[in-house]
């Protein structure tokens, strides 16, 4: 059964870093892209940005290159999300997910809660 | 603001038909497939419609997604109770994913 399994819930000061990540199984893990999404409270699905694990290949979406890291460790099949100094904006919802093809992604991690406030 | 626009809501009572519609450009769109994703509250996206029309295995065929030129539409037939959720059209850019800003879809 191919599963996405996301980090728990965070809590962090402005300023602090952070690394979540989406552990892959059941399937190939270095054969499937993995994709990051950002769901702000109350708002729509943002695209963040896309890793290939075979080869660590990653493209980022312009409104998060920059502002977020996306790795992979296909030794364990995770992959992370990173901030180095995180913004009360940065408050939202981050999903997974297994790339199929073009848009399509099949599989979806439960999400990862990050809260960031004084 | 969304590269792909879709209604931010839409509402049908039990057993009607209700359509979602999806309107993006010729860089996404007219020249990629187009899925279409559910999400119930308080829980992650599901893949509904992948490829233009085509159903993933568990997904009742009351649903159905259908494509013309840069626009797209998903359609429920028979409506009940639990379709009540927010639906997102989805394309590929380029080299990057986008989608619509989601449509939420009330159950009278």
């Amino acid at each position: 059964e191919v599963q996405l399994v996301q980090s728990g819930a965070e809590v962090k000061k402005p300023g602090e870093s952070l690394r979540i990540s989406c552990k892959g199984s059941g399937y190939s893990f270095t054969n499937y892209w993995i994709a990051w999404v950002r769901q702000m409270p109350g708002k729509g699905l943002e695209w963040m940005g896309i890793i290939f694990p075979g080869d660590s290949d990653t493209r980022y979406s312009p409104s998060f290159q920059g502002q977020v890291t996306i790795s992979a460790d296909k030794s364990i099949s995770t992959a992370f999300l990173q901030w180095s100094s995180l913004k009360a904006s940065d408050t939202a919802m981050y999903y997974c997910a297994r790339r199929i093809a073009a848009a399509n992604f099949d599989y979806w991690g439960q999400g990862t809660l990050v809260t960031v406030s004084s | 603001q969304s590269v792909l626009t879709q209604p931010p809501s839409a509402s049908g009572t039990p057993g009607q038909r209700v359509t979602i519609s999806c309107s993006g450009s010729s860089s996404n769109i007219g020249s990629n497939a187009v899925n279409w994703y559910q999400q119930l509250p308080g829980t992650a996206p599901k893949l509904l419609i992948y490829s233009n029309d085509q159903r993933p295995s568990g997904v009742p065929d009351r649903f159905s997604g259908s494509k013309s030129g840069t626009s797209a539409s998903l359609a429920i037939s028979g409506l009940q109770s639990e379709d009540e959720a927010d639906y997102y059209c989805a394309a590929w850019d380029d080299y990057l994913g986008v989608f619509g800003g989601g449509t939420k879809l009330t159950v009278l």
